[in-house]
């Protein structure tokens, strides 16, 4: 079965600091990924999406993500986070050829302003 | 995403009642899932369905039920609620004519507490 591992589980940043969350999936084969994000008391939205072409890809709000199919990795980035940055993130990988997404655990980021 | 809405939003309920957990979606999508998310555990799958007459297991779908009323309803039933089901539920949507065909589009969630 694929499995998600996201490296931590809580990240403390002040504000302007830059950002980088971790995720590596264990799947070989072809996959499309996500990050989505969850603010407090919200439902999920999609962060940004990679599916093929460049690696490097930007998605809302300043974020982008590198995907290196070497590593099995496709982490989140952002220059300088801000306080409305505090959320819940996931990433998310979906096999190509299967039918559903799977999630890691998520990594809860805190924004101190 | 204000196109995918669950009822209701919060229930508080007790060992071995019936719940039914409900979505519905205006995007015009085929595919449904059902989630629970725990905390440090992320998300996971319940159920999902591809179209009306298709339903299929999840990663946790022990002492679960989902029924598909229509493409564009699809509820989730606690046919005898514990309290290691409390949770916050989603439902998510997606549309296999797009491209990226598994970009999940989710509901405000259902916050379940059982007593």
């Amino acid at each position: 079965a694929q499995s998600v591992s996201q490296h931590n589980h809580h990240v403390i940043l002040s504000e302007a600091a830059s950002l980088e969350l971790g995720c590596n999936y264990s799947y070989g084969g072809t996959v499309n990924l996500f990050w989505y994000v969850q603010y407090p008391g919200q439902h999920l939205q999609l962060l940004l999406k990679y599916f093929s072409g460049d690696p490097l890809v930007k998605g809302i709000k300043g974020f982008e993500a590198e995907f290196i199919k070497s590593k099995f990795s496709f982490n989140l980035r952002k220059p300088s986070v801000q306080w409305s940055d505090t959320a819940e993130y996931f990433c998310a990988v979906n096999p190509s050829g299967y039918s559903t997404l799977t999630f890691g655990k998520g990594t809860m980021l805190l924004v101190s302003p | 995403d204000a196109d995918v809405t669950q009822t209701p939003r919060n229930r508080i309920t007790k060992t071995g009642k019936r719940i039914m957990l409900e979505c519905s979606q205006t995007k015009g999508h085929d595919r449904m899932y059902w989630y629970r998310q725990d905390p440090g555990l992320g998300l996971r799958l319940i159920y999902y369905s591809f179209d009306v007459k298709d339903i299929n297991k999840g990663e946790i779908s022990d002492g679960y039920s989902v029924s598909r009323q229509a493409q564009a309803k699809f509820s989730l039933s606690l046919e005898s609620a514990i309290p290691n089901q409390t949770a916050l539920y989603f439902c998510a949507t997606s549309d296999s004519r797009l491209a990226g065909v598994n970009e999940q589009f989710f509901g405000p969630g259902t916050r379940l507490t059982v007593l």
